[in-house]
């Protein structure tokens, strides 16, 4: 079974640069999760899915981040602009939906200088 | 105040020790999840309970609902076991993670 896959890996920009993060769930799961996680702390939920509607999004700065997940399958997170701050891992997870088992991405390291 | 604390926030140990790190909560939850995060790596769930024991290979997970409170073990620990393991707490659609307990096993 192929796992959440996540997309660059690695990026560097300067700040007041735009990025876009991808992520592809697992097959079928219906509940798609985007995390920032900063160095030395947890996850901290940015956004929520459920197919392609929006469960939480009530920690997402909304003037500058913002996500989609038009079909109710990949999703995109997008930054613009960013500022020094936004750098973090950005991790992408998924479950089956209710309180299914999380399955996480290998996750987007951002560096802004 | 973080509504889900664990401790230690580090850890190193001797490979063969037996090693806790605890986790406490301040809501109400339907599920508690522990996470292994390798350096450079992705997350791995480990367990997922919402009441007694569960137990795989070398780790067993506790939890105590009335206490708000849930323990990771690990026995007979490994260098291979260092790594960063997050607890994290499911209550309606809403998850919240701990900062980590970065764990660090000697040979």
């Amino acid at each position: 079974e192929a796992g959440v896959a996540q997309s660059p890996r690695y990026k560097i920009i300067e700040k007041r640069q735009s990025v876009a993060f991808w992520c592809n769930p697992i097959s079928g799961h219906a509940t798609l999760y985007w995390y920032q996680q900063i160095l030395g702390q947890g996850p901290k939920l940015l956004i929520q899915f459920q197919n392609n509607g929006v469960v939480d999004d009530s920690q997402l700065p909304k003037d500058r981040f913002s996500a989609e997940r038009l079909k109710g399958v990949d999703s995109t997170l997008k930054i613009q602009p960013a500022k020094l701050e936004d750098s973090a891992v950005y991790l992408c997870a998924s479950t089956l939906g209710g309180l299914g088992e999380l399955f996480f991405g290998e996750g987007s390291r951002l560096t802004v200088l | 105040k973080n509504e889900v604390e664990q401790s230690p926030q580090n850890l190193t140990a001797q490979e063969g020790e037996f090693i806790t790190i605890n986790c406490s909560y301040s809501v109400g939850i339907s599920a508690l999840h522990w996470l292994q995060q390798h350096p450079g790596g992705g997350i791995v769930s480990l367990f997922m309970l919402s009441s007694g024991k569960k137990k795989h290979g070398r780790l067993i997970a506790t939890i105590n609902i009335q206490e708000k409170h849930s323990s990771l073990h690990i026995t007979a620990s490994h260098p291979r076991d260092s790594a960063v393991y997050i607890c994290a707490v499911h209550r309606n659609n809403d998850m919240r993670f701990g900062a980590g307990t970065r764990l660090t096993v000697k040979p």
